[in-house]
């Protein structure tokens, strides 16, 4: 069965660069959440889409935008980065089924994003 | 979202049950419970939820308390593989997608061992 694709899966970008994360979820699947995990720590939400709109926000800095295209992938786009902004980064998608009612979301393998 | 307290760590014994616990004193009468686990550095993978009933599938089985203030899932037989990161995460059941996200807290660290 086809899972969530994220790429790339390992990134290195130095100080003040832009990165673009891209997740491509399981097809059929209309709601789309980011997630921003340190070392050591949890996963943490930064931003949700549901048929493109975006559906809720988190501790996402001003730095961080996002968006979902027609085809319901979408991106994570990080400008300005910082070390603190070295994390592994993923995504996960839920089915349309019911509007997102009682449905578990699929995670993807993440993007590791190391800044140097 | 409830919030939810899970013990740090838990050891088990390969071929045995594993059986992880977790508090949501606070959850509401429209909030599910989900499972996910974490084997190191993966993307987290959904084991099961549910809301009042107990549930089971190939994976694990879920029993959540009459009040619904705790729930424990099991895991029959666990094997070295299943060694990982365990989140118990109360989960609003909303109408539209998006708006219900996970919110992680501090899971149970699970160790099987030989």
């Amino acid at each position: 069965a086809a899972g969530v694709i994220q790429s790339p899966r390992h990134l290195i970008k130095e100080k003040r660069e832009t990165a673009t994360l891209k997740c491509y979820p399981i097809p059929r699947h209309d709601t789309v959440y980011w997630y921003q995990q340190g070392p050591g720590q949890d996963p943490q939400f930064l931003i949700s889409f549901y048929e493109k709109m975006q559906s809720d926000k988190g501790s996402i800095p001003d730095r961080f935008s996002a968006q979902q295209f027609s085809d319901y992938h979408s991106e994570l786009n990080m400008s300005s980065l910082e070390l603190g902004d070295s994390a592994l980064y993923f995504c996960a998608s839920s089915p349309a089924f019911g509007g997102g009612w009682n449905t578990e979301a699929f995670f993807g393998q993440g993007t590791r994003l190391t800044v140097v | 979202d409830a919030k939810t307290t899970q013990p740090p760590s838990m050891d088990c014994a390969e071929g045995r049950a594993a059986n992880l616990p977790c508090n949501h004193s606070t959850i509401s009468g429209n909030e599910y419970v989900y499972w996910y686990r974490q084997i190191h550095s993966q993307g987290p993978q959904y084991i099961i939820h549910g809301l009042k009933n107990n549930e089971t599938n190939e994976m694990a089985s879920l029993i959540i308390t009459e009040d619904r203030k705790s729930s424990t899932l099991i895991l029959p037989h666990a094997t070295l593989r299943d060694t990982a990161v365990y989140y118990c995460i109360v989960r609003v059941a909303g109408l539209t997608g998006g708006g219900n996200k996970l919110t992680f807290g501090t899971g149970t660290q699970l160790k099987v061992e030989l």
